[in-house]
């Protein structure tokens, strides 16, 4: 089974700093997608960015980037020029490919300071 | 594109009573839709996955027959829990993702939650 780890419970920066949330995987499978959502206050679930492991090139969505690490099963989320409204819990996510379930880590809880 | 709303937003009701949650894809066809359960300060559990016109399977441990699931359309889900009790209380939110071609991952995008307690 596999299963999806987020090292950091919390994590706080000051606005417009860089901040890099780690997230590490276990799996067997050679083919499947990455993902990293943002849950606000709100709680609605967003999708921030997703990665395919065929990939090598590491996906990017505006200040988003990830570190897609495929050997050291490491996918790390780059939030550049932070902002107040970054303030979320972020949730790394792992699927298969040709599955439906998405596999969740932990969280990391983003705050992000004036 | 790829809103999903949840009906209601938060519910309280007795013990012993049952409570039906809907889940709705505003913009496109969902052929499949996830219900999650999330405490507090903690990631969220899947409970079920539905397709369209099918049963629901259900997570390990998830009691089918007090989390009663219906998916009878492409835009429609409902989680109704049944004989509702105080340990039910949680947050549960949806998701759903449609069809999408070649390689791509079926995205799952997720509806804003819906807040139970249970007196």
């Amino acid at each position: 089974a596999q299963t999806v780890t987020q090292s950091q419970p919390e994590m706080s920066v000051q606005e417009a700093e860089t901040v890099t949330l780690s997230c590490t995987y276990d799996t067997s499978e050679s083919n499947y997608y990455l993902f990293w959502y943002k849950q606000p206050p709100s709680r609605q679930m967003i999708l921030v960015i997703r990665q395919e492991a065929y990939k090598q090139q590491n996906a990017t969505e505006n200040r988003f980037s990830v570190n897609f690490q495929k050997a050291a099963k490491s996918f790390s989320l780059k939030i550049s020029d932070s902002q107040l409204g970054d303030t979320a819990m972020y949730f790394c996510a792992f699927m298969k490919q040709g599955a439906q379930k998405l596999v969740f880590g932990q969280g990391t809880r983003l705050t992000i300071n004036p | 594109g790829a809103v999903v709303s949840q009906h209601p937003s938060w519910v309280i009701c007795k013990s012993g009573t049952s409570v039906k949650i809907e889940c709705r894809s505003l913009d496109f066809q969902a052929t499949t839709m996830f219900w999650y359960r999330q405490f507090p300060k903690q990631s969220l559990m899947l409970m079920a996955t539905s397709n369209e016109g099918s049963k629901a399977t259900y997570e390990q441990g998830v009691e089918k027959d007090k989390f009663l699931i219906n998916h009878a359309s492409l835009t429609l889900s409902t989680l109704t829990v049944t004989s509702a009790h105080p340990e039910d209380s949680s947050f549960y939110i949806c998701s759903a993702s449609g069809t999408s071609g070649g390689d791509s991952p079926k995205t799952q995008y997720f509806g804003p939650g819906t807040r139970l307690t249970v007196l």
